[in-house]
């Protein structure tokens, strides 16, 4: 079946503009986490979400950065006021509500990159 | 908190070469340990796993061993070929909670030379 899906792949933006990213898991998976990549850096979590609710934020690193996934599978990463500093790639991935299997499958990612 | 420390790169290898990529972690609890892999232009892909005390994960040649006693997980492959070229990540996950957000290491370029 189909993987994880982001969108855009690749999305510039001004300094100060709004941006959303999209993630839309593999059908099924309920668990769904967002990460961001800094170059030459490893993925850092952000935010967790066990079906609509986010059981984890605490990886958001200020209050303009925001989530959502209001039907429990499409999920989206919204940035207000955006800083250089923000460029990353933003990952997305999900897996199935077994614990035990903890396999994360991830999205190709949305570069994103603040001017 | 957790945190996964990998050896600095980036790495060169001639085709058949043996491979060792060092791993070692710190962690709260009793971990699963992970290496996913990262080909040019794709999106991260699990290598292997391993969820206990000497366990051994294994996939395309790749192995590697969760050593408690050295909190290590180093990644081997006996002979790698040019195809194996890509970035390599170690990566925790603590498995108390229903969470299993994943820690990764800083990750590590192969290049593999014909």
């Amino acid at each position: 079946g189909a993987g994880v899906s982001q969108t855009p792949s690749n999305k510039v933006t001004e300094k100060g503009k709004y941006v959303e990213l999209r993630c839309d898991p593999i059908s099924g998976h309920t668990a769904l986490y967002w990460y961001r990549q800094s170059l030459g850096q490893g993925p850092e979590f952000l935010i967790y979400f066990q079906g609509t609710g986010a059981a984890d934020d605490s990886g958001l690193p200020n209050d303009r950065f925001f989530a959502v996934r209001p039907e429990g599978s499409v999920s989206t990463l919204k940035i207000q006021r955006t800083e250089r500093g923000y460029s990353a790639v933003y990952l997305c991935a999900s897996r199935t509500a077994s614990v035990a299997k903890n396999i994360q499958y991830f999205g190709a990612g949305t570069r994103l990159s603040v001017l | 908190g957790n945190s996964v420390t990998q050896m600095e790169g980036p790495v060169t290898l001639s085709e058949e070469a043996f491979l060792t990529i060092n791993c070692t972690y710190t962690a709260t609890g009793y971990p699963s340990l992970f290496w996913y892999v990262q080909y040019p232009g794709e999106g991260l892909q699990l290598l292997l796993k391993a969820t206990k005390a000497d366990d051994k994960g294994s996939n395309k040649g790749f192995e590697a061993t969760y050593r408690k006693e050295t909190t290590s997980f180093h990644l081997e492959k006996g002979s790698v070929q040019v195809s194996d070229s890509a970035v390599y990540f170690c990566a925790l996950s603590d498995r108390t909670g229903a969470n299993s957000k994943l820690t990764f290491g800083k990750g590590i370029t192969l290049s593999v030379r014909p």
